[in-house]
């Protein structure tokens, strides 16, 4: 069966390193992953999404990369602030008609 | 611009009372679904929509139903409500398609004791 497997545990970093976070995905091969970030209380925001044939794609301090052969998506915050203390999704296609997440990973930014 | 809307933000209901979660979008997307959101289980799929009149059945519809009248509107009605359905209620719409950004409403808090 389909799975996506994002690490359930926080990931804790100081504040200006390189926050990296990982998606794996396996049994089938999407066409394009979403990232997502979510704050407590609210509802997941858009962030970036990848297409199979893109490598890489980026946004302001957000880089996604995308290795099919992997079956992982990476998803890195660079020079991180405390207000990217959030739990950030990913949601791999899995051919349904609608989106299907990982768990989600909390990042936590120290100051 | 409104985005999604959801209605209540908190509710409590006692164990086998029926309410409706209502979900509206201003946007005009063809897609919207709806997911619960437990702690450390991510967000399940109950149901979803690919334009009004069609509805499909996600990974956890038991005990949930919808019905999609209007292109804005996807209430979730849930049909007796047991303590297992205790969550946070996301409804999401997309324009045309997942493959492109979702929104998603605030939520809604419920609780049945």
């Amino acid at each position: 069966s389909q799975k996506i497997e994002q690490n359930s545990e926080a990931l804790n970093i100081q504040e200006g390193k390189t926050a990296t976070l990982t998606c794996n995905y396996t049994n089938y091969s999407p066409a394009y992953l979403q990232w997502y970030r979510q704050d407590p209380g609210r509802g997941p925001v858009f962030l970036l999404l990848i297409r199979e044939n893109e490598k890489e794609k980026r946004k302001e301090r957000l880089k996604v990369t995308f290795d099919t052969t992997l079956k992982q998506s990476l998803f890195h915050i660079t020079a991180s602030q405390p207000a990217d203390s959030a739990t950030y999704l990913c949601a791999p296609d899995t051919g349904r008609r609608a989106l299907t997440f990982g768990s989600g990973t909390r990042l936590q930014v120290q100051p | 611009n409104a985005g999604v809307t959801q209605t209540p933000k908190f509710q409590v209901l006692k164990t086998g009372q029926s309410m409706t979660l209502q979900c509206a979008q201003d946007m005009n997307h063809e897609y919207m679904s709806w997911y619960r959101q437990d702690p450390g289980m991510g967000l399940r799929l109950i149901h979803y929509s690919v334009g009004a009149g069609i509805t499909d059945q996600g990974e956890v519809p038991n005990g949930y139903n919808v019905s999609r009248s209007t292109t804005e509107d996807f209430p979730l009605r849930l049909l007796s409500a047991a303590p297992s359905q205790t969550s946070v209620y996301f409804c999401a719409s997309s324009p045309y398609g997942w493959n492109t950004e979702a929104f998603f409403g605030q939520g809604t808090r419920l609780t049945v004791v």
